[in-house]
């Protein structure tokens, strides 16, 4: 059973970089799958950020304006995110997720609340 | 760029009720349409994909159609369960978009 687990700080300074981890469990990082990010602001929609494939291969949100960056371990099963020049509006809850073959995200991370404040 | 829009934002409904939540595409996508199910504090549950694909372990009362712009999720005999916030999905080979949400709210 593929399994997500997320780790990283729940606090970040307006100006600051928020940086994420995502462990993988239960399966390797194969070329089928693309590793995925997304979040959801208080109250909000989801919205995507970016993904990544076995091979490095990335697809951002262009929204996000080239702040965030996407680098995985094979070897360590984990995939990060960093998202620099953070201000309130980058408060969220991050989500990790999986897409596999049929363009769908079947398993998902257990979500951090990153708050971004001073 | 590509938009889905769901309808309604809001959905009342009854326990036993068979209701569906509508999903319109910006732009064709075939089939490529995935459907979740979030209740809060979780993360979103995979539902439906492929249109009209059940996910493993999914209940069969759950089902998707449609193809091109025009996708439907349908639920046949409301639980207790299913009140929750539903939400579409496309890829279109370089950007993912959710839908904004269709909140189900027990009545």
């Amino acid at each position: 059973q593929v399994q997500l687990q997320q780790s990283g700080p729940g606090l970040v300074k307006p100006s600051g970089t928020l940086s994420l981890t995502c462990l993988v469990s239960g399966a390797s990082i194969t070329s089928s799958d693309w590793w995925i990010w997304i979040r959801q602001s208080p109250g909000k929609g989801l919205e995507w950020i970016a993904e990544i494939n076995d091979s490095g291969s990335t697809y951002y949100n262009p929204s996000l304006k080239s702040r965030a960056s996407l680098s995985l371990q094979k070897s360590k099963k984990q995939f990060y995110l960093t998202l620099s020049s953070v201000t309130a509006a980058d408060t969220a809850v991050y989500f990790c997720a999986r897409r596999f073959q049929w363009l769908a995200f079947d398993v998902w991370g257990q979500g951090i609340l990153v708050t971004v404040s001073s | 760029d590509m938009q889905l829009t769901q309808s309604p934002s809001i959905l009342s409904a009854f326990v036993g009720d068979r209701v569906t939540i509508a999903c319109r595409a910006s732009q064709r996508i075939d089939d490529w349409l995935a459907w979740y199910q979030q209740k809060p504090g979780k993360a979103p549950k995979l539902l439906i994909y492929k249109a009209s694909h059940l996910q493993s372990g999914v209940p069969s009362r759950f089902s998707g159609s449609g193809f091109g712009t025009e996708f439907t999720l349908t639920i046949a005999g409301l639980q207790p369960d299913d009140f929750a916030t539903y939400y579409c999905q496309q890829w279109n080979g370089y950007l993912t978009t959710f839908g904004q949400g269709t909140k189900l709210e027990i009545k």
